[in-house]
Formats: structure tokens, C-alpha cells, sequence
């Protein structure tokens, strides 16, 4: 069947790598960001979010960056094993209870 | 954790079929979502429900209807099914991310329909 990510960007990385994955968002007032990962056959995967008072925030191995100036999320994975290997999409969110804008998604390989 | 549960991962229905997909979450969440996800399209929400019995058009809500009985479950509903609806049915539902504050959306693992 088709994969979520024909079509898509792709990002190679080499395992044990750092990975940054770029999103730009398009609307100067949204107020809530989140990132997703799908792997293949499954359905998006919370990883983390960031409200728009912060331009950093950290989890488990990965880092959310947000620059309101040029309107860009970023995504960084530190040391990408093989199991991170999925297609990751950003979200937007103008205002709370108000509906998410996701992004087309890039497809993260991780090279042994 | 949140868990998000849809009837089927797959379906395989023909051309005037009348389809039900089923979505349930544990979570008692006021917010629940359909989506489709197209390759090259991204994500598309067709409806949602911000509470029981209460429903609103997402951005192609054509050919589609919903349901929300109960406020762990929401259906969406292909009146007719038509090869053009072939596609990833995703459900969500919205509750309070750990850190930020802030609901965001929870996904279910997906239904892959075809339409023949």
C-alpha cells in the first residue's frame, strides 16, 4: 500500500547522529506548537510541544526550538538510533480549543 | 497513557456501501476528531466534536457524517462510499499534554479504508 511519506522531504542521518528537522508555520498568531511521529501503518505520536511564551523545551532525547521572528519550529533528536525512523509533522494552533494546522511532514532515515 | 482505540485497522468495502468507523477513548476527553491522511495532502480534518451530541465541520466534511452518542465515542459515517474516500481514517482526542499546559490531540492507530 502507500506510505504517509511518498512525496515527502527526507532527512538521512547517520545512527548516533544529532537530527534536526525544520518546520515553518505559517500563522504569526498561533500560540501552541506540537511534534508528531508516525512511523509506518501506525497513527502520529506525541513527542512534545511548546507554547509560544517559550523559544526552547526539552524532553527525553529531544529538544523543541521555536523562533517567532521568522516563524520556525524545529525538532532536534540527539544520538538517532534506528527506531526513530518515521515521518514527523509539526502543528499549529491559533487560540485554545481551536483546531490544529499540521504541516506535510518530513521522513526521518536513520542509516546504520 | 491515553489510549485511542478505532474498530478496524483495515476495511474493504464496495462503491454505495454505507461505512461506520469507530473511534473510543478511556481518557474522558471532551474533544474528539476525525481525519483523513493522504499521501502528498498531510492530514485533513473532516469533523469534530467538542461534546456529546455536538458536532462541527472540519475542512472536507463532504460525504461524510458523524456521531457522538457518548462522550468516549464518535463514528464517522460514508453515507454512500465512493472510490475517492479511499484512504487513512485517523481519530483523535483532545486532552492536557504533560508540560505546556495546554490540550493537544492524541491519535488512534488508524483504519486504512479501500473502496472498490
Amino acid at each position: 500500500g502507500e506510505s504517509v511519506g511518498l512525496h515527502l522531504p527526507t532527512l538521512s542521518v547517520q545512527e548516533g547522529d544529532n537530527s534536526i528537522i525544520n518546520c515553518a508555520y505559517s500563522n504569526s498568531a498561533s500560540d501552541y506548537f506540537i511534534w508528531y511521529k508516525q512511523e509506518s501503518g501506525k497513527g502520529p505520536q506525541f513527542i512534545i510541544d511548546i507554547r509560544s511564551n517559550m523559544d526552547k523545551r526539552q524532553g527525553q532525547r529531544v529538544t523543541v526550538l521555536l523562533n517567532k521572528t521568522v516563524k520556525h519550529l524545529s525538532l532536534q533528536i540527539a544520538a538517532t538510533q534506528p527506531g526513530d525512523s518515521a515521518v514527523y509533522f509539526c502543528a499549529e494552533q491559533t487560540g485554545a480549543n481551536s483546531k490544529l494546522t499540521f504541516g506535510k511532514g518530513i521522513t526521518l532515515s536513520v542509516r546504520p | 497513557d491515553v489510549k485511542v482505540t478505532q474498530s478496524s485497522r483495515y476495511l474493504v468495502k464496495r462503491t454505495g456501501e454505507k461505512v461506520f468507523l469507530e473511534c473510543v477513548q478511556d481518557m474522558d476527553h471532551e474533544n474528539m476528531f476525525w481525519y483523513r491522511q493522504d499521501p502528498g495532502l498531510g492530514l485533513r480534518l473532516i469533523y469534530f466534536s467538542y461534546d456529546v451530541k455536538m458536532k462541527e465541520k472540519g475542512d472536507i466534511p463532504e460525504g461524510y457524517s458523524v456521531s457522538r452518542e457518548k462522550k468516549e465515542r464518535f463514528s464517522l459515517i460514508l453515507e454512500s462510499a465512493s472510490t475517492n474516500q479511499t484512504s487513512m481514517y485517523l481519530c483523535a482526542s483532545g486532552g492536557w499534554a504533560g508540560g505546556s499546559g495546554q490540550e493537544t490531540q492524541y491519535f488512534g492507530p488508524g483504519t486504512r479504508l479501500l473502496v472498490l
